[in-house]
């Protein structure tokens, strides 16, 4: 079992352009979580998805922000338009029930120049 | 909704000693309280929790305590080792997914 793989691990965008980000949950694992930290700061909540569907999207910006998380393949964040303040670490965590017991991936760490 | 602070924001110790991190929550429906290890760069990783129907567990020379009529729950590192320099976050949840996150705790083992 390889865990939770975020890809990639570091990502640098001009402002204006889109990052996306990509989770693939641990086998067997259907609930998957995206979380965003500031430097020197907790995690941020942003979004809860199950296959094809968005439980939970409170934590995430209602522009320029969105999340899937399809029948087949990774979870993937997006974010358009990316501005300075978008720079962080975006980690994914995913767990088999929708417990918070969850494992999180390495993380993706997003620099916006 | 639910609110989770962290203390101290700094702690260094004398390897060898001991280290207690506090944290309290204010919704009282809360009743999972993980804490996690993050080293830099790296994720954060589960290093123990405690459920609401608890008071106290205890993983080797991890312990964490849990005060539901206060609200506050803490972790306890004895015998502190030069490996368990990292920070530390508490986190609260008051339904089964979403986790509430202190600010975390920076933890310097002096040699």
């Amino acid at each position: 079992n390889a865990g939770v793989m975020q890809n990639p691990r570091h990502l640098v965008r001009r402002r204006g352009q889109e990052a996306r980000l990509r989770c693939s949950p641990m086998k067997g694992h259907s609930h998957v979580y995206w979380y965003r930290q500031l430097p020197e700061e907790g995690l941020k909540f942003m979004v809860y998805l199950q296959k094809e569907n968005i439980i939970d999207e409170s934590g995430m910006p209602k522009e320029r922000f969105s999340a899937e998380f399809p029948k087949e393949g990774p979870s993937i964040l997006r974010i358009q338009q990316v501005v300075r303040g978008d720079s962080a670490a975006y980690f994914c965590a995913s767990s088999p029930t929708g417990a918070p017991e969850a494992f999180f991936g390495q993380g993706t760490r997003l620099t916006v120049v | 909704g639910e609110n989770v602070e962290q203390h101290p924001s700094t702690l260094s110790v004398q390897e060898g000693d001991s280290a207690v991190i506090k944290c309290t929550y204010s919704d009282s429906a809360s009743n999972y309280f993980p804490w996690y290890k993050q080293e830099l760069g790296k994720r954060p990783q589960l290093i123990i929790d405690i459920r609401s129907n608890v008071g106290e567990k205890k993983d080797q020379r991890i312990a964490v305590t849990l005060n539901k009529t206060a609200k506050h729950f803490s972790l306890h590192i004895t015998e502190t080792q030069p490996e368990d320099s990292a920070v530390y976050f508490c986190a609260a949840s008051t339904d089964n997914y979403q986790l509430i996150w202190g600010a975390g705790t920076k933890l310097i083992i002096k040699p």
